[in-house]
């Protein structure tokens, strides 16, 4: 059974550019949530996906926008890149609602130059 | 708001030593409350949980947790330590809703030989 799937595990994009993150949840899971993990920093709540809506944002800006799709995977957008957007992000799977129960994959490690 | 803090950034243990991480949390309702663990490089494994019921709460990889709501803490314990323990270590309270985690800033333990 596999897990959280996160693709790409590694990138590295531009100032400025803009970058798609994917994730496909566990079998059986039908919400994702997305974090941000900062180097030295525990993990910030982005935004959670569930029946293709977002269902609840962290305090990030609009830059970061997210789709959920008909197979409960969810991609994460991040536009206009800053520096500081550098950062480990880990996408989390549940089931039902309110999900008590999470399952996390390894994350997309992406640095901004 | 809720927060956790976790006021260790790193401590270091002796192999065999027993293991006490600490973790006070904010939160104004009953509070749910995790422990999860990550590896160099890896997503987050969680370690226990608590919702209610009894306080002292056993997880995986011989760890347990007590939930002190006089103290708003949470503290993880091993009585052992291995050198396959030396990880990273996060708090977690989850809100009302179920649907966003706020974690504290983790704890880096180091298992000396």
């Amino acid at each position: 059974d596999a897990g959280v799937t996160q693709s790409p595990t590694h990138l590295i994009k531009t100032r400025g550019q803009q970058v798609t993150l994917r994730c496909s949840p566990k079998s059986g899971h039908d919400t994702v949530s997305w974090y941000q993990q900062a180097l030295g920093q525990g993990p910030q709540f982005i935004f959670q996906y569930y029946e293709e809506e977002e269902r609840q944002r962290g305090n990030f800006p609009d830059r970061f926008s997210g789709h959920q799709f008909p197979n409960y995977s969810s991609e994460l957008n991040v536009n206009a890149l800053l520096l500081g957007d550098s950062a480990l992000y880990l996408c989390a799977s549940s089931r039902g609602q309110p999900p008590y129960g999470y399952t996390f994959g390894s994350g997309t490690r992406l640095t901004v130059v | 708001a809720q927060s956790v803090t976790q006021p260790d950034i790193h401590i270091t243990v002796s192999e065999g030593a027993s293991l006490e991480l600490r973790c006070n949390y904010s939160y104004g309702a009953t509070p749910y409350l995790f422990w999860y663990v990550q590896s160099p490089g890896q997503g987050l494994q969680l370690l226990l949980k608590y919702f209610s019921g009894d306080t002292l709460v056993q997880g995986i990889k011989g760890f347990e947790a007590e939930f002190k709501r006089s103290q708003s803490s949470f503290n993880l314990r091993k009585p052992s330590v291995h050198w396959s323990d030396a990880a990273e270590y996060f708090c977690a309270v989850l809100n009302n809703a179920g649907n966003m985690l706020t974690f504290g800033g983790g704890t880096r333990l180091m298992v000396k030989p």
